[in-house]
């Protein structure tokens, strides 16, 4: 069993829709949470940071980190078709150094 | 800006040959790590650095190399390409601990 799992998609929304992202994970000594967005043929760039439980909000954006779960969410708002990328979820133990990945999820937004 | 920069872009090479990536990044972090990408596995971990000097394997290290000289550069090495290394490549690096990663836009390796 991986240690992060994430659907991989492909996932297909209509403009304006709510969309959800989700990832589960196994370790319980995760404390560092990330989301990072992929365009096609570029590298992932940081999207959310967060590393308490609950929500954080930036703009059209909303992480959410459950651990007492080990559930993570993404949900994205009012969906533009600049929304359409490949999403991962990251996660770090403390003072690890390290980040593991989940596999990715494929989004499209159509207009 | 600051930046992490990968080069080259794209790479076709032929089995058994020796293969360099370079990695160049002007954030002055201590941390740098190699990653291949590659469907139905997402991102997976090559070797990483902590310093200069320090290099360590990550979960798919065999065939890969890599040195740490100063703090801005790490390059991969593929002493002897296979095929099963075809795949795309990034480079990132982060300040410290449970700080994010900042990635390059990855080098595109063909090996036939």
């Amino acid at each position: 069993q991986k240690e992060v799992e994430q659907d991989p998609g492909p996932l297909s929304v209509p403009e304006g829709a709510i969309v959800s992202l989700n990832c589960t994970y196994s370790n319980s000594a995760f404390q560092y949470f990330m989301w990072y967005r992929q365009y096609s043929r570029k590298g992932p760039e940081l999207l959310m940071y967060t590393y308490s439980s609950g929500n954080k909000e930036d703009g059209r954006f909303t992480a959410q980190v459950d651990k007492s779960s080990k559930y993570i969410s993404l949900f994205i708002r009012d969906s533009q078709p600049s929304d359409s990328a490949t999403y991962l979820c990251a996660m770090e133990v403390q003072g690890a150094q390290k980040l593991v990945f989940g596999q990715g999820t494929r989004l499209t937004i159509n207009p | 800006d600051a930046e992490i920069t990968q080069s080259p872009r794209h790479k076709i090479t032929e089995t058994g040959r020796q293969v360099t990536l370079a990695c160049h990044q002007t954030w002055n972090h201590n941390n740098m790590f190699w990653y291949r990408q590659d469907l139905g596995h997402g991102l997976r971990l090559i070797h990483y650095s902590y310093g200069v000097q320090d290099t360590n394997k990550g979960e798919v290290s065999d065939g890969y190399s890599v040195s740490r000289s100063n703090t801005e550069d790490l390059p991969l090495t593929l002493e002897s390409a296979a095929s099963s290394q075809t795949s795309v490549y990034f480079c990132a690096s982060s300040e410290t601990s449970n700080q994010p990663q900042h990635f390059g836009d990855g080098t595109r390796l063909s090996i036939l």
